[in-house]
């Protein structure tokens, strides 16, 4: 049960996109198409960005995306504002009917 | 409105025990798998237990197999884990989680649980 490895920060300038990776194994992300984000500012609970790899929930902003490609999973926030700042994580459903989550990323606007 | 409160967390002695709470409302609670998630301090989220909806299928983390117990009162729209042997490394703020097909959807605003080392 490591893991899911995730880059520690990721910045960028108003306006612009970036993306987040989430890299597991073919136990986890690879395996399933249950991948979710979760974006938790300071002090806050985690709130549910993105669900089944792509599906947005309601009220979450079209400008989260997310995708698979094998055994990496992307989370890609386009048009950056300032209260996108935040640590996003990602989680998958796992082999062993448990769930994982990533190390975490730190989103910097700069 | 889907709300999920914590309760019972608190300052415990190395190989104590604590037993943590769910008080859940808005939804129907006897319908959905459970979790508790946790956080320890400065740290990253850790997923800790699930069980399903009618307390059937039960799930745990390595990390607190065999001390941790999950378990539900869907009579009460309660859910409870019960933490003995507790560590150091088990102090965090833990939270009780909805699952809704295969995601974890709605979170609680925790509750701390500290063992000093």
């Amino acid at each position: 049960q490591s893991a899911l490895t995730q880059p520690a920060s990721v910045s960028g300038s108003p306006g612009q996109s970036i993306t987040i990776s989430c890299t597991g194994a073919s136990s986890d992300v690879g395996g399933y198409n249950y991948v979710s984000w979760y974006q938790q500012h300071p002090g806050k609970t985690p709130k549910l960005m993105i669900y089944d790899v792509s599906s947005r929930p309601s009220g979450v902003s079209n400008r989260f995306s997310g995708s698979k490609s094998g055994n990496t999973a992307s989370l890609t926030i386009s048009g950056l504002q300032a209260e996108d700042e935040a640590d996003y994580y990602c989680s998958s459903y796992t082999s062993s009917n448990t769930y994982v989550f990533g190390t975490g990323t730190k989103v910097t606007v700069l | 409105e889907v709300q999920l409160v914590e309760s019972g967390g608190g300052l415990v002695k190395p190989g104590g025990s604590l037993r943590l709470s769910c008080a859940a409302s808005g939804f129907t609670f006897s319908s959905y798998s459970m979790n508790w998630v946790r956080q320890a301090p400065g740290k990253g989220l850790e997923w800790v237990s699930s069980i399903s909806s009618s307390g059937s299928y039960i799930y745990y983390a390595d990390s607190v197999k065999g001390r941790f117990t999950i378990s539900r009162d869907n009579a009460k729209n309660s859910l409870y884990l019960q933490m003995s042997s507790l560590r150091a490394e088990d102090t965090a703020m833990y939270y009780c989680a909805r699952e809704a097909s295969v995601t974890i959807d709605y979170w609680g605003q925790g509750t701390l649980a500290t063992v000093p080392s």
